[in-house]
């Protein structure tokens, strides 16, 4: 069974660029969130999808960010215009139930 | 709100001996998840263990287990006969038993097994 995998793995922009990050979930997973994790500091909950549904997006920190889930199966994560503090590591995970399986990451950084 | 703490940014431990990861919580749910996560350099972030607020028994996974104090707030990870592989950032993570799955984590543990 394919694990969770996101797309760029690495990502270097300039301040005022456009980026998408995209996350494909575990297949038959219903639940998927994005989280992120600024260098030093925790991971923090972005958003969690229900199919194509947003569950909970109060971890957005800005309308700069747009998720998105295509038909209840790949998601994407819009960033636009970046800014550098968004640079960080932006994590997917993907569920049935409660137990999340996470995908490597996709290492954004804003110059 | 959830809060966690894992008040040891850093750890060492000689392969093949025990050490203990420390993780505090607060919470006013009665019915909740604790989670730890593994993120080995360079790899993605696996789940090691997991309990239940519910269960009294604490969780054990081969050679990982807990010691889940629930009065006290605190969720422990204990690993024994450490390996090499065992290298690693280490995640504590709390999720409320509802129908929202979002997971709280604390900033880590980065453990180094030494051999």
């Amino acid at each position: 069974e394919a694990g969770v995998t996101q797309f760029p793995s690495h990502s270097v922009i300039e301040k005022g660029q456009t980026v998408t990050l995209r996350c494909d979930p575990i297949s038959g997973h219903d639940n998927l969130y994005w989280y992120r994790r600024v260098m030093g500091k925790e991971i923090k909950f972005l958003l969690h999808f229900v199919k194509e549904s947003k569950q909970d997006e109060s971890g957005m920190p800005n309308n700069r960010f747009l998720a998105e889930r295509t038909g209840g199966t790949y998601s994407t994560l819009k960033v636009q215009p970046a800014e550098l503090e968004d640079s960080g590591v932006y994590f997917c995970a993907s569920s049935h139930a409660y137990e999340q399986y996470f995908g490597p990451g996709t290492r954004l950084t804003v110059t | 709100a959830q809060t966690v703490t894992q008040s040891q940014p850093e750890m060492s431990v000689q392969e093949a001996e025990t050490v203990t990861l420390s993780c505090t919580y607060d919470t006013s749910e009665s019915n909740y998840y604790l989670f730890w996560y593994k993120q080995p350099p360079s790899r993605q972030m696996i789940l090691v263990i997991r309990q239940e607020a519910y269960k009294q028994q604490n969780a054990t996974e081969n050679r990982f287990s807990v010691n889940f104090q629930k009065a006290a707030k605190s969720f422990s990870l204990k690993i024994s006969d450490s390996q090499l592989g065992d290298t690693a950032m280490y995640f504590c993570a709390f999720m409320r038993g509802s129908s929202n799955y979002k997971l709280t984590f604390g900033k880590g543990t980065l453990l180094t097994v030494n051999p």
